[in-house]
């Protein structure tokens, strides 16, 4: 079947501008993650969601930060006043407890550029 | 912060060697997993390995697991030029669901 989707593939925006990132999980998988990856790092957790709840924040690095998943399904990533240090690859994830116990499938990110 | 630590950070080989990665954690954890990155982008993912289990295969995958050292190696064999990548650890630690990555071993195989 499909894997997650991510989009957009790349973003380039003006610092102080607003972004939305989404992410599309494997149907059927009730979990999804958030993660950003900086240039030459591992990815760092930033969101957790079980369902339609945010499991765990403790990621996010500001208010500027916030993240949705309405229907339990796809999920919103929503930067606000972005800043350059913003700028990274920012990588969803999911998985299915029952399925494939514990392993996240990743999506192909979203590179996004804060000018 | 990472919790991990990937040894060594850069790793250059002849194709059809063997290639060995290690990763160091601090924490006790619930499994411990091996990802793949090319280019920079998605992470593929290789083998999950349990806490109570120190050995598995997948392929020309290898990876061992000592929770008293709180370690993990990754081998692989029989390397090929595709095998040219980033590779990374990641664990869960127990009463969480996130992943904690290390920095990442870049390996190339020359051919």
């Amino acid at each position: 079947g499909a894997g997650v989707s991510q989009t957009p593939s790349n973003k380039v925006t003006e610092k102080g501008k607003y972004v939305e990132l989404r992410c599309d999980p494997i149907s059927g998988h009730t979990a999804l993650y958030w993660y950003r990856q900086s240039l030459g790092q591992g990815p760092e957790f930033l969101i957790y969601f079980q369902g339609t709840g945010a499991a765990d924040d403790s990621g996010l690095p500001n208010d500027r930060f916030f993240a949705v998943r309405p229907e339990g399904s796809v999920s919103t990533l929503k930067i606000q006043r972005t800043e350059r240090g913003d700028s990274a690859v920012y990588l969803c994830a999911s998985s299915s407890r029952r399925l494939a116990r514990d392993t996240q499938y990743f999506g192909p990110g979203t590179r996004l550029t804060v000018l | 912060s990472q919790q991990g630590e990937e040894d060594p950070q850069a790793l250059s080989i002849q194709e059809g060697e063997n290639a060995t990665m290690n990763c160091s954690y601090k924490t006790s954890i619930n499994n411990l997993q091996w990802y793949r990155q090319n280019s920079g982008r998605g992470l593929v993912h290789l083998i999950l390995i349990r806490s109570n289990e120190r050995e598995k295969h997948s392929g020309r995958l290898r990876v061992t697991l000592d929770t008293s050292k709180k370690s993990s190696s990754l081998l692989i064999t029989a390397s090929r030029a595709a095998d040219t990548a980033s590779y990374f650890c990641a664990t869960d630690f127990q009463g969480a669901q996130k992943l904690v990555f290390g920095q990442g071993t870049r390996l190339t195989i020359n051919p």
